[in-house]
């Protein structure tokens, strides 16, 4: 069965803070893992896509890191501000699926 | 300015009521879906459609209803028979529906249960 894993479940920094966010997945065959950001009570937006040639992706501060060996994923984000508190989401879509599997999240709160 | 609107924002159902959460998308997407999401929970496809009158039921069909009509509208109803109804509510489209899209989200209804 397709399962995506993400850890922490929560985490709480100072604004400033670095942090990184896991995802391990078993979906097979892969054919790509996109990080999405989800605000409280809206829906999620894109922030990167990873292709199975793809290791390190960047969008502004967010980098995103790909091992398609050991089907792990990272988020990190540098130089936190508040405004990236949220939800983030990561989601691993299978060759021939036409759903893709969703993580549980992973909930960020950047403090003053 | 292209994007998915879904409305209301909140809705409450009384008990044995059925209600309708409305989705509309002017990006043009032959894909729409459903989801659920729950307090801690991921999201959960209710239902999907990859093309004017066809969708297909996702993993907590039971309880919905959809229809899909045209290509811009993909309507869902929230029927009696769904007990445990209060969650929020995402409409979503992609280009094609093959799996692999970016996704695009609307804003999400709130329902609850008065």
């Amino acid at each position: 069965k397709n399962q995506v894993e993400q850890s922490p479940q929560s985490l709480i920094i100072l604004e400033g803070k670095n942090c990184t966010l896991q995802c391990n997945y078993t979906v097979s065959p892969f054919s790509n893992l996109r990080w999405y950001k989800q605000d409280t009570g809206r829906g999620p937006v894109s922030l990167t896509i990873m292709t199975f040639s793809e290791n390190t992706k960047s969008n502004g501060r967010y980098t995103a890191t790909l091992d398609a060996d050991t089907k792990q994923s990272s988020l990190h984000i540098t130089a936190s501000q508040l405004s990236d508190s949220a939800s983030y989401i990561c989601v691993v879509s299978a060759a021939g699926s036409y759903i893709p599997t969703f993580g549980r999240g992973t909930s960020l709160i950047v403090h003053p | 300015d292209g994007g998915i609107t879904q409305s209301p924002k909140y809705l409450f159902r009384k008990e044995g009521q059925n209600v309708t959460l409305s989705c509309e998308q002017n990006l043009n997407h032959d894909a729409m879906y459903w989801y659920r999401q729950d307090p801690g929970q991921g999201l959960r496809l209710i239902y999907y459609s990859q093309i004017v009158n066809d969708f297909q039921k996702g993993d907590i069909a039971e309880g919905y209803s959809v229809s899909r009509e045209k290509k811009e509208s993909f309507p869902l109803t929230v029927t009696s028979a769904q007990k445990n109804p209060t969650a929020f509510y995402l409409c979503a489209s992609s280009i094609g529906g093959t799996g692999d899209e970016k996704l695009f989200f609307g804003s999400g209804t709130q329902l609850s249960v008065l």
